[in-house]
This record gives structure tokens, C-alpha cells and sequence, in this order.
């Protein structure tokens, strides 16, 4: 079952922040966040393994929350470079590359 | 090469043909996935190998969709019988396998379209 990400969309200007989620039905064991740009490849970011740990990108980090099968990536400051759409992916322990993915949050930085 | 190559990328094909699209992974790299993506929506995962063995293809459609990596290195996803469902871009990834961070290295795709 593919997690679920809100919101679909966002909209920021720069130097806005934002909070894009990420839940699951199931136990997580990892969370991975990805960024597409339009017409391109999806682009890693950064991967969670454990409960609460935060982990950084440029002024784009993220948390893990176990309990509340949840993840959820900030983006601090933007920059006009961050509008993508952003994945997040779950995955099993032993393939860290077999992974599912939400539909995506949509995101556009304007000047 | 530096990064993951996918050819073709573009295939416009009749119903009924069969396709087949290549993955040319990092050099280096033990795992490779297969995963396709509709428009508007995530990856979603087909297939993967490390090395030449197919690991686990649990998300593979049907017996019409295929894939092998004879040599651990280049992949081919073969598709029989196209139908117009078949229609999504096919994206290749590959990573280094292993206990390592993770990432996976995603290739420019290969844009199916079934008439």
C-alpha cells in the first residue's frame, strides 16, 4: 500500500518555508525522499532509517517519526531551484531500493 | 557512462507488438530496478537484480512483462503483446547495492506508447 503525502500541492514564494507529509498504514522501516523536476529523472535527497532522526539537504531536512508512521521533509528558506514535485518512497529492510511511492506534493517557488 | 542511459526514449508502437527497452546501468553498480511511472504519480516498482539475478519481480503486471540481466549489467524490460494500458514512461535505476545509503540513480526513462 503506497503511503500517502499531503498536500497534493503548494505554492511559496521565495524564502518561504514548507512542510510536505508523509504516512504510512504500515510499520516503517525507512523513508526516502526524492525530487523530480519537470521531464526529468527523480533525483535523491536523503533516506530516514530511524525513529526521530532528522537528516539535512541544503536547507531541506527531514524527520521520521516510528510511532506515528510518519515522515515529513521541510523546506527551509526555498529557493526558486526547489519547485519539483517530491516523492516520498518506503521500503523494505532488506531492498532498500524496492520501494513504494506517494503520489507526490507538487511544489512551485516564485521570485 | 556517468549516469544511467535508457534507450529508446521514446517507442511508439501498434497493439499487439512486443518492446523491449534497455538499461545501461552505472558502471559499477550491483542493483538495478525496474519501475514505471504514469503521469502525475510516483514510481511504481517492477522488478529489480543484483547482479545478473532477478531478485524479486513481485511487481511485474502480468507474464507478459520480463526482464533479465544475463551478464549483471546491462538490463532489458521486454514487454509482449502490447496493450494501451502499457502506456508510461519506463524508468531504470541502479545503486551500488549492498548496506550502503540507499540512493538510487534514476535514468532518463523510456516513454512507451501503445496505439
Amino acid at each position: 500500500q503506497q503511503p500517502v503525502q499531503s498536500p497534493q500541492a503548494v505554492i511559496l514564494r521565495e524564502g518561504e518555508d514548507a512542510v510536505i507529509n508523509c504516512s504510512s498504514s504500515k510499520a516503517l522501516y525507512s523513508v526516502h525522499w526524492y525530487r523530480q523536476k519537470h521531464g526529468e529523472a527523480p533525483v535523491f535527497l536523503m533516506i530516514l532509517l530511524k525513529g526521530g532522526e532528522q537528516k539535512g539537504h541544503e536547507k531541506i531536512s527531514a524527520s521520521f517519526n516510528e510511532k506515528k508512521q510518519q515522515s515529513s521533509l521541510y523546506l527551509t528558506a526555498s529557493q526558486l531551484s526547489y519547485s519539483g514535485t517530491y516523492f516520498c518512497g518506503t521500503g523494505p529492510t532488506d531492498s532498500w531500493g524496492k520501494l513504494q511511492f506517494g503520489a507526490g506534493t507538487q511544489v512551485v517557488v516564485t521570485p | 557512462g556517468a549516469g544511467v542511459s535508457q534507450s529508446p526514449r521514446y517507442k511508439v508502437t501498434k497493439r499487439g507488438q512486443d518492446v523491449a527497452l534497455r538499461c545501461d546501468p552505472i558502471s559499477g553498480h550491483v542493483s538495478l530496478y525496474w519501475y514505471r511511472q504514469a503521469l502525475g504519480q510516483g514510481p511504481e516498482f517492477l522488478t529489480y537484480f543484483n547482479y545478473e539475478a532477478q531478485q524479486d519481480k513481485s511487481g511485474l503486471p502480468n507474464d507478459r512483462f520480463s526482464a533479465e540481466r544475463p551478464e549483471g549489467s546491462i538490463s532489458t524490460l521486454t514487454i509482449q503483446r502490447t496493450e494501451q494500458r502499457d502506456s508510461a514512461m519506463y524508468r531504470c535505476a541502479s545503486s551500488f547495492g549492498g548496506g550502503n545509503t540507499g540512493e538510487l540513480f534514476f535514468g532518463e526513462g523510456s516513454r512507451l506508447t501503445v496505439l
